[in-house]
């Protein structure tokens, strides 16, 4: 099992520039997770998905959107890239709210 | 007031000795405590999951959780240089999960 993938590992983007982050989980998780890591704060949540059909906010989801395609992807799109955006993004999944998280290895992005 | 709070460190010990890493935290509604290990420049890897106040023992890795006083430990025993890395604590109810900042940890050979 390859676990949680993400694709691309690396991104330079310009400011106003849009693009999506992919990440697919063969484990059979119901529930998917965007994170974005910045020094000094931690994992926080963008966007989570609690089961294929449904997205929900998280702590910092202004700039993003996300698609639950199906059970295995969850997709991230940033529409107008901003420099504040700078981060490393991780995507998780677990088999529901009540479950631990596997994450995958993050796409470190940089907007100039 | 953050709902977790993790001293970030650095810490630094030599090899062979006990770790002790430690978070607070301010919302009793949190059912589930995970402690993470994360190497430099990938992705969070699960050390140990619990629900309940006590100890819960795996190798040399002991996760200590007390629900009254909103406190949980991690402590490493016999440590080890393959063991630098930052750990995160982590506390979730239902599909709200959330971090500390992580403790950067050095073991010296």
């Amino acid at each position: 099992n390859a676990g949680v993938t993400q694709t691309p590992k690396f991104q330079v983007l310009k400011t106003g520039q849009s693009m999506t982050l992919q990440c697919a989980q063969d484990m059979n998780h119901n529930s998917m997770y965007w994170y974005r890591q910045d020094p000094g704060m931690g994992l926080r949540l963008i966007y989570y998905s609690a089961s294929e059909g449904t997205t929900d906010k998280g702590e910092v989801p202004n700039g993003y959107n996300v698609s639950r395609l199906n059970k295995r992807e969850f997709s991230l799109r940033l529409e107008s890239a901003a420099p504040s955006q700078t981060s490393v993004y991780f995507c998780a999944s677990s088999y529901g709210g009540y479950n631990e998280q596997f994450f995958g290895p993050g796409t470190r992005l940089t907007v100039l | 007031q953050k709902e977790v709070e993790q001293d970030p460190g650095p810490l630094s010990v030599p090899e062979g000795a006990i770790v002790s890493l430690n978070c607070t935290y301010s919302n009793s509604a949190f059912q589930y405590f995970m402690w993470y290990r994360q190497y430099s420049r990938k992705g969070p890897e699960l050390l140990m999951y619990t629900y309940s106040s006590g100890n819960k023992e795996d190798g040399r890795f002991t996760a200590q959780v007390d629900k009254s006083s909103k406190y949980i430990s991690l402590f490493i025993r016999d440590s080890q240089p393959s063991d630098s890395a930052t750990y995160l604590c982590a506390m979730s109810y239902g599909n709200q999960f959330y971090f500390g900042t992580g403790t950067s940890l050095t073991v010296i050979p």
